[in-house]
């Protein structure tokens, strides 16, 4: 597609569901990363994909936040057991390839709120 | 660990004026630096990417500069109009983009 795309835009759950967010990337961009964004803050690093695999995990901030990417093109970002203080917007950025120094491309969004 | 700032984190200027967003990095191996611009309740369009090579790109009325050993980057927003008004975002990437808390810029008639 022409941009990244990211479904739904917005999202509210009970407390204590499971909900999944999807990315849809550039068509050939090899690097998918997700990001986290709380209000009046900076977009914080959760997850990024080189290709299928995730390469690195680090910004997730616990084990009920899982990503994948089976393909290597669709990502979805998997939240168990939601608490109000996952409550952000989820962004989504792909890059031509991790590797080389090119720009990230994000999305608008996906605002969850847990309730 | 990469840490990002921006001064201001706000800023209020009537239309017209010329605007400098600062930002500053710890960590100076950079592979780039990156300008967004977020209006409210939306993704991030990107301004401006600076290779670490770099010292300057323009695009417009906007010119990023980047000088990566004192660890600064500098957007300059010429003849500023209503329409600039958004949050300022910079990202410089160690590995992966880390964000600052950004700039909110408003520009009045």
């Amino acid at each position: 597609g022409a941009g990244v795309s990211q479904t739904p835009s917005n999202k509210v759950t009970e407390k204590g569901k499971y909900v999944e967010l999807r990315c849809d990337p550039i068509s050939g961009h090899t690097a998918l990363y997700w990001y986290r964004q709380s209000l009046g803050q900076g977009p914080e690093f959760l997850i990024y994909f080189q290709g299928t695999g995730a390469a690195d995990d680090s910004g997730l901030p616990n084990d009920r936040f899982f990503a994948v990417r089976p393909e290597g093109s669709v990502s979805t970002l998997k939240i168990q057991r939601t608490e109000r203080g996952d409550s952000a917007v989820y962004l989504c950025a792909s890059s031509l390839s991790h590797r080389l120094p090119y720009g990230y491309t994000f999305g608008s969004g996906t605002r969850l709120t847990v309730v | 660990k990469q840490e990002v700032t921006q001064i201001p984190a706000a800023l209020s200027v009537p239309e017209g004026e010329n605007l400098v967003l600062n930002c500053s990095f710890t960590d100076s191996a950079i592979y780039n630096l990156q300008w967004f611009r977020q209006d409210p309740g939306k993704g991030l369009t990107s301004l401006l990417l600076i290779q670490s090579s770099q010292r300057e790109q323009t695009s417009g009325r906007l010119n990023a500069s980047l000088d990566k050993s004192s660890g600064r980057s500098t957007l300059y927003i010429a003849a500023s109009q209503p329409g600039d008004s958004a949050t300022y975002l910079c990202a410089a990437n160690t590995d992966k983009l880390i964000f600052g808390t950004g700039t909110r810029l408003q520009v009045f008639p």
